[in-house]
């Protein structure tokens, strides 16, 4: 599986936009793009995905780099409640595909 | 819809004994996958069952076991208990599976199994 690099930790303040970058520098033209984030004491859940466009939904949005070898999740307003690890993760095709976790970025959310 | 359900939801066993954890995944879908997370190793694939098959299975050693029944309910057995089986066990299910790059994991609670 391609590798993502993602910082340990970052801080935001409520009602901030906030940035999350990743990096898969040897990411491979099929894998696919995940985000999944985890609250605190809860399993982790899906947050977005994408290849190459651009991706909107209400959760988040999600930018990828021209060449693909990074992307950036954008969270538009923050709020304490999206205080979580996010996991940036790629997929790629076939039998073996499973989602390998990273050890994610550890987003603080202060007001 | 109901979520991915785990039982227990805490669990404390000794070494040497053995432990079985069930999870009961969204209704309609076929696949279920098992995780383990601990502080040291974070979050690490232990296999997937769809349609009763293991499809994929992670580097674990043998005491690692799973089954996935006709209704995709699946259970996961860890036998002879080591102090380092200490974790949050988590359930995973998806319509498709993991072979499908677009498909959503939606993941339940866990099971946090303490090893004495």
């Amino acid at each position: 599986d391609a590798k993502t690099t993602q910082p340990n930790s970052m801080e935001s303040n409520e009602e901030e936009p906030v940035h999350l970058p990743c990096n898969h520098s040897t990411i491979s033209g099929t894998d696919y793009i995940h985000w999944y984030r985890q609250l605190p004491s809860q399993g982790p859940e899906y947050v977005i995905h994408g290849l190459t466009s651009n991706v909107n939904n209400r959760m988040a949005s999600l930018a990828i780099a021209e060449d693909r070898k990074s992307s950036t999740l954008i969270l538009h307003r923050a709020t304490l409640r999206d205080a979580a690890v996010y996991y940036c993760i790629l997929r790629d095709a076939g039998t073996a595909s499973k989602l390998t976790f990273g050890t994610g970025t550890r987003l603080q959310v202060t007001l | 819809k109901a979520g991915v359900t785990q039982t227990p939801r805490y669990l404390i066993k000794t070494r040497g004994q053995q432990v079985t954890l069930s999870c009961s995944p969204i209704s309609g879908h076929r696949s279920v996958s098992w995780y383990q997370q601990t502080p040291g190793q974070g979050l690490q694939f232990l296999f997937e069952y769809f349609s009763e098959t293991q499809r994929n299975k992670g580097n674990f050693p043998g005491r690692f076991s799973g089954r996935q029944f006709s209704n995709s309910r699946s259970e996961m057995n860890v036998s002879t208990l080591e102090l380092g089986d200490s974790a949050l066990y988590l359930c995973a299910s998806s319509p498709h599976g993991q072979a499908k790059r677009t498909d959503t994991q939606y993941f339940g609670p866990g099971t946090r199994l303490t090893v004495l």
